[in-house]
């Protein structure tokens, strides 16, 4: 089936510190999802891309929705303590999201 | 906005019984909502599928009769672990969906099966 290998697996940085993850795929997917999920919470939805090339900002977070269309990139700049969390960048198996690969995760420590 | 709830936030029962988890979308219908099982350290895996008034569709590996999952209107389902036993303790998420839109994320329920 469809995996989203994700990495790093885990980050700690220090509070201030720019921050990048990414996201492959072994086929094509036609919108990406990132979310991040705290402890013992739901993953919350943080960007949608929909379009190939697409670089899309949300705050100090930035993501871009690769070329190929098999990965994606999660940026964030200037981190801070709550950003700490798991990120999961996730795909629909087929059109309107009827269901959802998630990746592997990347957990992100940040130290003050 | 689109919230998704969820009842109760943690459990624990004793091996052998059942326990029922509900998932409510609370301020819109959801056409569908799906439950999804994660393991400590791991990502989200989907279990089933389901549609209001209709059958649920499991996930290969997912035993329908162990985890039976009941959508009796648009803004509620419930997924029942009959039988449980230590291995199905888990973090239980569930999500729900607005027709076109993609999905909305329940804070999750915390099963312990001593």
């Amino acid at each position: 089936g469809q995996q989203l290998n994700q990495s790093p697996q885990s980050m700690f940085i220090q509070e201030g510190e720019d921050v990048s993850m990414n996201c492959t795929s072994s086929s094509i997917f036609n919108t990406w999802l990132w979310y991040k999920q705290e402890p013992g919470e739901g993953p919350v939805l943080l960007i949608a891309l929909y379009k190939a090339g697409e670089l899309t900002s949300n705050g100090r977070l930035t993501a871009q929705f690769g070329i190929t269309r098999k990965d994606s990139f999660l940026n964030i700049s200037a981190s801070i303590p709550s950003d700490v969390g798991i990120y999961f960048c996730a795909g629909p198996l087929n059109t309107g999201f009827q269901k959802l690969v998630f990746g592997t995760g990347t957990r992100l420590l940040v130290s003050p | 906005g689109a919230v998704v709830s969820q009842h109760p936030s943690w459990v624990i029962c004793k091996s052998g019984t059942s326990v029922k988890i509900e998932c409510r979308s609370l301020d819109f219908q959801a056409t569908t909502m799906f439950w999804y099982r994660q393991f400590p350290k791991q990502s989200l895996m989907l279990m089933a599928t389901s549609n209001e008034g209709s059958k649920a569709t499991y996930e290969q590996g997912v035993e329908k009769d162990k985890f039976l999952i009941n959508h009796a209107s648009l803004t509620l389902s419930t997924l029942t672990v009959t039988s449980a036993h230590p291995e199905d303790s888990s973090f239980y998420i569930c999500s729900a969906r607005r027709a076109e839109e993609t999905q909305y994320f329940g804070p999750g329920t915390r099963l312990l099966v001593l």
